[in-house]
């Protein structure tokens, strides 16, 4: 069974651009969480997505945003990036809403905001 | 303010002792408590959990502990082994809520030396 994939592993963008980041989760799983992950923060909460709607929502400006497609595969936007954001995203799939211990991580998308 | 705290931010033991990882939270509605474990460039990985209607778990080398009234859970790894070198997140969720909403601490990061 293939695991979490994220896309792409590694991206450089320059303050003021837009991103988008890919999460395929593992086959049959259909809630996706993510993550941002900073050495000062450690791991935030940023949203769920379940049935092509959020579900939950972290506190994180509104130039982060997220959507969900019918195959379950998520997406996540950063517009108007700043340094700030330079971190790991990571994607976690759940096979159902609320199991707490199904959800499985991919290995991130490395964003660099120079 | 941080609702789960991991206040040691590395700790170095020998090969074959006891490891001893800590983590205090604030938030006494949580219902379940998550350890993972994260090696450089990969996501986190599930390793082990408490309900907070229990106070010890034990799962191999890992055992659990929490201990409600102090609002305080340790991990212990015994005997440690060079792979356990690692950072480990402690997570908490909220009573009702999804997977995708874990509270993270910031992490402890292990160092099990030969």
């Amino acid at each position: 069974k293939a695991g979490v994939t994220q896309t792409p592993r590694y991206l450089i963008k320059t303050r003021g651009q837009q991103v988008t980041l890919s999460c395929s989760p593992i086959s049959g799983h259909r809630s996706v969480s993510w993550y941002q992950q900073t050495p000062g923060q450690g791991l935030q909460f940023l949203f769920e997505y379940f049935s092509e709607t959020q579900r939950n929502k972290g506190n994180f400006p509104g130039r982060f945003s997220g959507r969900q497609f019918s195959n379950s595969r998520s997406e996540m936007n950063v517009s108007t990036l700043e340094l700030g954001d330079s971190a790991l995203y990571l994607c976690a799939s759940s096979p159902d809403l609320g199991q707490i211990l199904g959800a499985f991580f991919g290995q991130g998308t490395r964003l660099t905001v120079v | 303010d941080q609702q789960v705290k991991q206040n040691s931010p590395s700790l170095s033991v020998q090969e074959g002792r006891i490891s001893i990882l800590n983590c205090d939270y604030t938030n006494s509605m949580f219902d379940y408590f998550l350890w993972y474990k994260k090696y450089p460039a990969e996501g986190p990985t599930f390793l082990i959990s408490i309900s907070s209607i229990k106070d010890k778990n034990e799962d191999g080398r890992f055992t659990v502990f929490l201990n409600k009234s102090a609002k305080h859970l340790s991990l212990h790894i015994v005997p440690s082994q060079p792979g356990d070198s690692a950072v480990y997140f402690c997570a908490a969720r909220n009573y009702g809520g999804s997977q995708g909403n874990l509270i993270f601490g910031k992490g402890t990061k292990l160092s099990v030396k030969p």
